[in-house]
């Protein structure tokens, strides 16, 4: 049972464009939702995090947005760059539990043209 | 990079033979994971250890085991390589006093003929 689905699986934006990547959760006890940026050849790194007690955090151009009601969580790439392009992960973490793991998201591959 | 190594970085395998990758880090963090990453499955989680000797399976342990003698070293043996094991395997660390917060590793590339 996948808990944490991710949309689209791929994305082609133009440079200058919004890169929007979304995810959905099914688990109301998750608690912490990072988002994390992987280069090919390269492990992936943590980007963005957020926790429910706010509705959005921005880091420079990326942000995340969070709807609690809904289950969902996006992150948005402003101004997307050539060098953004990379495969975007997201995941979630439920703090109370005993398993200590992230649930990941499938992933989207992102692709900014020139 | 968190002070994380992997070892080999790339491999390539016969099919039936036993394959240990190794995970090394440099800051004693209590939390170290294994996960798999393919095409299409994102990465997923094949085991994980919560402090020396405490490990515990994730969504895809079958055909895989740990070990962690030590703190710095958490050790992936694929008992008898299968085709279907041909991947790119990352380790991961939590840093902090939760676990949420994971940095991983550079990755191994195996190839299983």
């Amino acid at each position: 049972q996948q808990q944490v689905k991710q949309s689209p699986q791929s994305l082609i934006v133009q440079k200058g464009g919004i890169s929007i990547i979304n995810c959905a959760y099914e688990n109301t006890a998750f608690d912490y939702f990072p988002w994390y940026q992987q280069f090919p050849g390269k492990g992936p790194a943590l980007l963005i995090a957020i926790r429910p007690d706010v509705s959005e955090k921005k880091e420079g151009r990326f942000t995340i947005s969070f709807n609690k009601s809904a289950k969902q969580f996006s992150l948005h790439i402003m101004d997307s760059q050539p060098g953004d392009s990379a495969t975007y992960f997201c995941a979630a973490y439920n703090s109370g539990g005993s398993n200590y793991k992230l649930t990941f998201g499938k992933g989207t591959l992102l692709t900014v043209n020139p | 990079d968190a002070g994380i190594t992997q070892s080999p970085r790339h491999k390539v395998t016969e099919t039936g033979t036993p394959v240990t990758l190794r995970c090394h880090q440099t800051e004693n963090h209590r939390y170290m994971y294994w996960y798999r990453q393919d095409p299409g499955h994102g990465l997923r989680l094949i085991h994980y250890s919560y402090g020396v000797k405490d490990t515990d399976k994730g969504e895809v342990s079958d055909g895989y085991s740990v070990s962690r003698s030590k703190t710095e070293d958490f050790l992936l043996t694929l008992e008898s390589a299968t085709s279907s094991q041909t991947s790119v395997y990352f380790c991961a660390i939590s840093v902090g006093t939760g676990s949420e917060t994971q940095y991983f590793g550079p990755g191994t590339r195996l190839l299983v003929l």
